[in-house]
């Protein structure tokens, strides 16, 4: 199984600061990366695939980049409904797995 | 517009069983994959099974020994999720998933349905 690690656990900012968050597998998992967003009591929505591909509606601000092993997803100035869960997840190998996540706060 | 719409989780015992369902409408069901995603309580997210959409393949993730097992209707747009022998630990939020074509990333999730596993 593919381990996903993400740090930091948590991410204390305030709006109009960047965001980087990182991600790094336990194997290579080529660019088979996506990130995911969520917020208290609402479904994950997908932000970024296959490392840097912007899903459909996805605000510009939004980046990903990285491949192999390491990754990293980067908000380049945080509105107030960025504020949230953030995950990566890899489907280079079954089973699919999730990083632990990150939660971007309110500094 | 995607919509899918879980439902059939409650409450039930150790050792028990529950089957959810998930109703999708806004695309085309036959021609993709489908997944069922949980997370326990104030924790991150779990995949735990795919199925193709014909339904000819399936995966699932390692925990699960053979407790659970995906399966669709086509004809009924629907997926569901059979879950036997339940524990304690398989308490959590279960959320039907639209991957992207090719066993691609998820890009549509419904809002999920609560399965509680206690005495």
């Amino acid at each position: 199984e593919i381990v996903l690690t993400q740090s930091p656990a948590t991410l204390s900012l305030s709006p109009g600061e960047r965001a980087t968050v990182s991600c790094r597998a336990s194997q290579s998992v080529s660019s088979y990366l996506a990130w995911y967003q969520q917020k208290p009591g609402q479904a994950p929505r997908l932000l970024i695939y296959d490392a840097s591909n912007r899903a459909t509606g996805i605000p510009a601000r939004f980046s990903g980049s990285g491949s192999g092993t390491d990754f990293t997803l980067t908000i380049s100035s945080l509105e107030p409904e960025d504020f949230a869960v953030y995950y990566c997840q890899q489907r280079s190998n079954w089973p699919r797995t999730f990083g632990q996540g990150t939660k971007v706060e309110i500094k | 517009e995607v919509q899918l719409l879980e439902s059939g989780g409650g409450l039930v015992q150790p050792g028990g069983s529950l089957r959810l369902s998930c109703a999708a409408s806004g695309f085309t069901f036959s021609a993709c994959d489908m997944n069922w995603v949980r997370q326990a309580p104030g924790k991150g997210l779990e995949w735990v099974s795919i199925i193709t959409g014909g339904g000819t393949s399936t995966y699932y993730a390692d925990s699960l020994k053979g407790r659970f097992t995906i399966s669709r209707d086509n004809s009924k747009n629907t997926l569901y999720l059979q879950m036997n022998s339940l524990r304690a630990e398989d308490t959590a939020v279960y959320y039907c998933v639209k991957s992207m074509s090719g066993w691609g990333f998820f890009d549509s999730w419904g809002q999920g349905t609560l399965v509680t596993v206690s005495s």
